[in-house]
């Protein structure tokens, strides 16, 4: 079967660093998604990887490892609007996104 | 303002009800999706319309009936739901369905459907 796994939880500091993590197993792979969520709202897309290395955008960067069907999000220099949910999603061979139940980052003053 | 958007944001009915949900992208995408999201769970993929074709339906329950009448605006129509089809209720579009390129999905905020 195919699988996102991701912590359900997380907690933070404000102005510090954390990385979610998100392991998958799929039946293929055409790139992986993370994607924010505040509370009542769309998710919006942060960022795509689909081949192996890290890809940075300001505060949030994406990593991945094929071979180990692995994946991060790192987030730097946090602030309170951070605090959201985060979703891993991977395009399987069918081009249909597979979506882990995301990580919901808790972050304190 | 994320160019799509969904109406109404609430919803409460009765099981014996009949309701629609609406949504309508302003991106000139070519594909729409419905998706159930129930707490602590993973969005679950309903249905996908592309080009105004519907291209999967994914086990979904038949009182669950979607209508895609043009590429900007999709539909899910409710009749005689069960308290645990509860949810919310998110509309996405992208350029295409399947794609070389990066084929990115864009959301709405959502109905919160609560069925009594």
């Amino acid at each position: 079967g195919q699988n996102i796994d991701q912590p359900t939880e997380m907690t933070a500091t404000e102005g510090a660093i954390v990385q979610i993590n998100c392991t998958y197993q799929t039946s293929g792979f055409n790139g992986l998604f993370w994607y924010q969520q505040h509370a009542g709202e769309a998710p919006t897309f942060l960022s795509y990887n689909v081949l192996d290395g890290l890809e940075e955008k300001g505060r949030f960067s994406s990593f991945l490892s094929r071979s180990k069907g692995y994946s991060y999000l790192l987030l730097k220099e946090l602030q309170m609007k951070d605090s959201a949910s985060y979703l891993c999603a991977v395009m399987d061979s069918n081009y249909q996104l597979i979506w882990g139940a995301g990580t919901k980052l808790i972050i304190k003053p | 303002e994320t160019g799509v958007t969904q109406t109404p944001r609430h919803l409460v009915m009765g099981m014996t009800n009949k309701k629609s949900l609406k949504c309508e992208q302003h991106l000139g995408h070519n594909a729409m999706y419905w998706y159930k999201q129930s707490a602590k769970k993973p969005l679950e993929l309903m249905f996908v319309y592309n080009f105004k074709e519907q291209t999967e339906n994914n086990s979904v329950p038949s009182r669950f009936s979607p209508e895609c009448p043009n590429s900007s605006h999709l539909f899910l129509h409710l009749h005689t739901l069960q308290p645990e089809d509860s949810a919310l209720y998110l509309c996405a579009s992208s350029p295409f369905t399947e794609a070389l390129e990066v084929n990115i999905q864009y959301f709405g905020a959502g109905t919160r459907l609560s069925v009594l």
